[in-house]
């Protein structure tokens, strides 16, 4: 079966615009996590969905950062007025459940702030 | 100090030794342990999965957990050099908590 997608799979963009980054989880999984990767931080926490409901969203760096879950599906992560120390790999992740059942993983999308 | 603290490597070994990957942490209310396997360029995969102290096999995969000393090891036996990845060591505070706890992960090349 389908995995989780993310789109887009890279992204350049010039500080002070705002990025959108889509995940599709797999069909049935109930939990969507964001994560932030960095070059020799390994995986940061943003923020976790249960359906649509948003329960912890202490991971997010700031205010320009948010996201949005929408039929129980889909989920965007929106980085306004982006700044360089954005750049970082953003994954998605999902699980049946929640947080103890097993989370697989997009590809991720690679976000670049020139 | 980071909650979870893994060497971040790289490490080369070849092909058919033992690989030992460890990580240590300061909280000890970790309850669940993971493995993930990312290869370049793409998103981790779940290797192991361990649940308190204790050891548990996969094939070539053993995952180790010693809640006194709050250290955990991955070891991979016969390595080949389809292992070659980058490592992350992975917890959870307690079911029901939202997230996963990361190391920064150990880069691993198994040199034919």
């Amino acid at each position: 079966g389908a995995g989780v997608s993310q789109s887009p799979s890279n992204k350049v963009t010039e500080k002070g615009k705002d990025v959108e980054l889509r995940c599709d989880p797999i069909s049935g999984h109930t939990a969507l996590y964001w994560y932030r990767q960095s070059l020799g931080q390994g995986l940061e926490f943003l923020i976790y969905f249960q359906g649509n409901s948003a329960p912890d969203k202490s991971g997010l760096p700031s205010d320009r950062f948010s996201a949005e879950r929408t039929g129980g599906s889909v989920s965007t992560l929106t980085i306004q007025r982006t700044q360089q120390e954005d750049s970082a790999v953003y994954l998605c992740a999902s699980s049946f459940a929640g947080p103890s059942e097993t989370q697989y993983f997009g590809p991720g999308t690679r976000l670049l702030v020139l | 100090q980071k909650e979870v603290e893994q060497d971040p490597g790289p490490l080369s070994v070849p092909e058919g030794a033992i690989v030992s990957l460890n990580c240590t942490y300061s909280n000890s209310a970790f309850q669940y342990f993971m493995w993930y396997r990312q290869y370049s360029r793409k998103g981790p995969e779940l290797l192991m999965y361990t649940y308190s102290s204790g050891n548990k096999e996969d094939g070539r995969f053993t995952a180790q957990v010693d809640k006194s000393s709050k250290y955990i090891s991955l070891f991979i036996r016969d390595s080949q050099p389809s292992d070659s990845a980058t490592y992350l060591c992975a917890m959870i505070l307690q079911t029901g908590a939202n997230n996963l706890f990361f190391g920064t992960g150990t880069r691993l090349t198994v040199i034919p």
